[in-house]
């Protein structure tokens, strides 16, 4: 059975740093590549990048490129996403999901819901 | 980017309703579209993808179209397990971008 695992909720001050994971089982993380989607309070959900976990290659979008490094370890079968100094405004639910080669995406984590909040 | 605007954003049905759904991309997009359910609470759960296909374990009742740059997705009959928020997607362009959902809620 394809599972991603993610971890668990996070509560953060403004200009913390964070890394969330992704670990995948149930089929060789090195034959997908691996998306983080957000999802802000009550809104709808947006794609941030991807990570072909094979290589380390990834892709941005331009709205989050700079914002957050998406990184993988592909021994342990895991992804991460990760901010060098959170915003109040980076506060949301993100997900990982199983990405396709024609990017769409089939299997999703759980989410995990990163607050940010003095 | 390509914008994906959805309609309605709320829909009031009924058990037993047919209902459709409507994604309209702002260029084409060819039939690269897929389709999410959401409930309160959990992750997205892939429906549909290249626009018609069904993904593997999802009800027949769910089923989807294209006609240009409309895409429709359809429940024929709505069951009590339907009631969820509901998400295209197109994946032909890079980034990657969602409609804004429409929520279908108990009539």
């Amino acid at each position: 059975e394809v599972q991603l695992v993610q971890s668990g909720a996070e509560v953060k001050q403004p200009g913390e740093s964070l890394r969330i994971s992704c670990k995948g089982s149930g089929y060789s993380i090195t034959t997908y590549w691996i998306s983080w989607v957000r999802q802000m309070p009550g809104k709808g959900l947006e794609w941030m990048g991807r990570i072909d976990p094979s290589d380390s290659y990834t892709n941005y979008s331009p709205s989050f490129q700079g914002h957050v490094t998406i990184s993988a370890d592909k021994s342990i079968s895991t992804a991460y996403l990760q901010w060098s100094s959170l915003k109040a405004s980076d506060t949301a639910i993100y997900y990982c999901a199983r990405t396709t080669v024609t990017t769409f995406f089939d299997y999703w984590g759980q989410g995990t819901l990163v607050t940010v909040s003095s | 980017d390509i914008q994906m605007t959805q309609s309605p954003s709320t829909l009031s049905a009924s058990v037993g309703d047919r209902v459709t759904i409507t994604c309209r991309a702002s260029q084409s997009i060819s039939s690269w579209l897929a389709w999410y359910q959401q409930k309160p609470g959990k992750a997205p759960k892939l429906l549909i993808y290249d626009a018609s296909s069904l993904e593997s374990g999802v009800p027949s009742r769910f089923s989807g179209s294209r006609s240009g740059t409309e895409f429709t997705l359809t429940i024929s009959s709505l069951q009590p397990d339907d009631f969820a928020t509901y998400y295209c997607q197109q994946y032909n362009n890079y980034p990657s971008t969602f409609g804004g959902g429409t929520k279908v809620e108990i009539k």
